[in-house]
């Protein structure tokens, strides 16, 4: 079975500043895939970056990174200048390559202070 | 650009009620995902489809049933309602390709409350 665990229920970032959210997986799956989902207030999941398990280059996508260990199992999400609009519920996942949808993680609030 | 469709956005039922979630994928996206987000919960995967066949199911309880039609829309049938079964029901769809690869196009739910 796989898992994807997120110990930080919440996290608080000043705008403008750099906040890392934490993500480690477990998987069986020699080819796999990684998610980072931002889910605003309006409750509508949308993809921020992914990364291939077979890539060892980190994947970016303007303002979000992301820091992928794969021997350590951890697939962290680092956003660069926050944006209040950067406030949402963030959801690392995880795909095994198949049709069989992808596990989540419990989630990390990310607040935005002005 | 075209997204994913749920209806209804939001739906009260009694107990023991049924209810019926509908879902339209992005055109030319020819699989199709159920998810249970519980209150404060991460999302559940409950089953998929992929050119109207069910491809893979997780979690969904045997009172749930779902099917994906000619026209590739999804049904998800929800049957002895429970209150443990409110919750936001998403679905989401993607190109066989990108599904593979678990990225998927999610729709922005559908609320139900179980009283």
């Amino acid at each position: 079975a796989q898992t994807v665990t997120q110990s930080q229920p919440e996290m608080s970032v000043q705008e403008a500043e750099t906040v890392t959210l934490s993500c480690t997986y477990d998987t069986s799956e020699s080819d796999y895939y990684l998610f980072w989902y931002k889910q605003p207030p309006s409750r509508q999941m949308i993809l921020v970056i992914r990364q291939e398990a077979y890539k060892q280059q980190n994947a970016t996508e303007n303002r979000f990174s992301v820091n992928f260990q794969k021997a350590a199992k951890s697939f962290s999400l680092k956003i660069s200048d926050s944006q209040l609009g950067d406030a949402a519920m963030y959801f690392c996942a995880l795909s095994g390559g198949g049709a069989d949808g992808l596990t989540f993680g419990k989630g990390t609030h990310l607040i935005i202070q002005p | 650009a075209a997204g994913v469709i749920q209806s209804p956005r939001h739906l009260i039922k009694e107990k023991r009620e049924t209810a019926t979630l509908k879902c339209y994928p992005i055109p030319r996206h020819d699989t199709v995902y159920w998810y249970q987000q519980g209150p404060g919960q991460d999302p559940q995967f409950l089953i998929s489809f992929y050119e109207k066949m069910q491809s893979d199911k997780g979690s969904i309880p045997d009172r749930f049933s779902a099917q994906q039609f000619s026209d590739y829309h999804s049904e998800l049938n929800m049957s002895s309602l429970e209150l443990g079964d409110s919750a936001l029901y998403f679905c989401a769809s993607s190109p066989w390709d990108r599904a593979r690869t678990g990225e998927l196009f999610f729709g922005e739910g559908s609320r139900l409350t179980v009283l």
